[in-house]
């Protein structure tokens, strides 16, 4: 079974530059999730997908950062302008679906974003 | 405001040491805790508590959940250097299906 994808894997950018992340779930997960692992932390949710619908959006920081995953499988997720604070990993996990019980969550490699 | 802390932060052993990482949280709607392996980027799944007192097992490694004091530990026995990674405690909250993270301990197991 293949994994989560995350492209790109490494992205080095200027600060007030605008990047973009993408990330292709496993197959027939319902759920994807967007995390920022700031280096030393622990990851940290930023958004989460069922379908193409939002479920949780609560720490988007919504003045720069966006995501869509228009057709209910893969998403991206974009920052614009980027700050020195955003450099990250950012990761993207998949589920089978968030509701009743717990569905484990599958992570990706990662996107390592440095801003300069 | 919900809050999972991990302890220690960093840890340093001798390959066929014994390990007990720490995990306490406080978060409202409590359903479960995970405890996830983070080698190079992707965290890996080890094992999903939800009742107290009942340990999971899982070769060298064995965790338990504590309710009654809000913690969990992960024991780790005879470590090899293959454990050496970051170790992440998680809390799903009911109704979520999201996961809140510790900023996690870092173990390395030296030869």
């Amino acid at each position: 079974e293949a994994g989560v994808a995350q492209s790109p894997r490494y992205k080095i950018i200027e600060k007030r530059q605008s990047v973009a992340f993408w990330c292709n779930p496993i197959s027939g997960h319902a759920t994807l999730y967007w995390y920022q692992q700031i280096l030393g932390q622990g990851p940290k949710l930023l958004i989460q997908f069922q379908n193409n619908g939002v479920v949780d959006d609560s720490q988007l920081p919504k003045d720069r950062f966006s995501a869509e995953r228009l057709k209910g499988v893969d998403s991206t997720l974009k920052i614009q302008p980027a700050k020195l604070e955003d450099s990250a990993v950012y990761l993207c996990a998949s589920s089978l679906s968030f509701q009743g019980s717990y569905n484990e969550q599958f992570f990706g490699p990662g996107t390592r974003l440095t801003v300069l | 405001e919900d809050k999972v802390v991990q302890s220690p932060l960093s840890l340093v052993v001798h390959e066929g040491d014994t390990v007990t990482l720490n995990c306490s949280y406080e978060v409202t709607n409590f359903r479960s805790l995970l405890w996830y392996k983070q080698e190079k980027k992707a965290p890996t799944f080890l094992f999903m508590l939800t009742s107290s007192g009942i340990e999971k097992k899982s070769g060298r490694l064995s965790s338990i959940l504590d309710k009654k004091e809000l913690s969990s530990i992960l024991n780790i026995t005879a470590t090899q250097t293959g454990d050496s990674a970051i170790y992440l405690c998680a809390v799903e909250k009911a109704g979520a299906n999201n996961l809140f993270f510790g900023t996690g301990t870092r173990l390395t197991v030296i030869p």
